[in-house]
């Protein structure tokens, strides 16, 4: 069964910092896609990336990056310079490929603080 | 505007009353979900349609139904069966991924349901 595990429950930095979230997953599918959506205050959960298990290549997209480590299944993202805006939860989710979008797992999510 | 929109923001309701929550969606998906979040929890699936008059049992399916009598439109109703019917519920659409690709789930601003 696929679980995607998001460990840090809670960080809190200050303004400026780059911070970290983490994401391991576990699936036995070999195509499979992983996701990152934000949860600002008003609850709507905003898409931020997709990627499949085929592309390992790194996204850079302004202030967020992702870096995916099939060898320790891990798609971890990184906020540089935060701001007080990013303050949100964010969830890493998993889907395996033909379940048609059906099953996708989310993680329990990371609620970030960013203090100005 | 094109978007997924969710009614009301709150409800209250009391105890062992049957409820209805609004989805509709004007962005052509095929596909459309409904998901429970709980505090501290990632979100889980209750129920998905990939077709207008057919819909799939998620994780959590147990004191909830659903409707797809139209595209645009998938309800979901929290009945007195359901146990602890307080949360935040949460409505998504997508198109039907083909079978090498993926396409991701929009979500609409949720419901924060209250059973007195």
């Amino acid at each position: 069964a696929q679980k995607v595990t998001q460990a840090q429950t809670e960080i809190s930095v200050v303004e400026k910092e780059d911070v970290t979230l983490d994401c391991v997953y576990e699936t036995r599918d070999t195509t499979y896609y992983l996701f990152w959506y934000k949860q600002p205050p008003s609850g709507e959960l905003v898409f931020l990336i997709r990627r499949n298990s085929f592309d390992e290549q790194n996204e850079i997209s302004g202030r967020y990056s992702w870096n995916f480590q099939k060898s320790t299944s891990s798609f971890n993202f990184t906020i540089t310079a935060s701001q007080v805006v990013d303050s949100a939860v964010y969830f890493c989710a998993l889907s395996e490929a033909g379940d048609n979008n059906n099953d996708m797992r989310f993680g329990a999510g990371t609620r970030l603080t960013v203090k100005p | 505007d094109g978007g997924i929109t969710q009614s009301p923001k709150y409800l209250f309701r009391k105890e062992g009353q049957n409820v209805t929550l609004s989805c509709e969606q004007n962005l052509n998906h095929d596909a459309m979900y409904w998901y429970r979040q709980d505090p501290g929890q990632g979100l889980r699936l209750i129920y998905y349609s990939q077709i207008v008059n057919d819909f799939q049992k998620g994780d959590i399916a147990e004191g909830y139904s659903v409707s797809r009598e139209k595209k645009e439109s998938f309800p979901l109703t929290v009945t007195s069966a359901q146990k602890n019917p307080t949360a935040f519920y949460l409505c998504a659409s997508s198109m039907l991924a083909p079978a090498v690709s993926y396409n991701e789930q929009f979500f609409g601003p949720g419901t924060r349901l209250t059973v007195l």
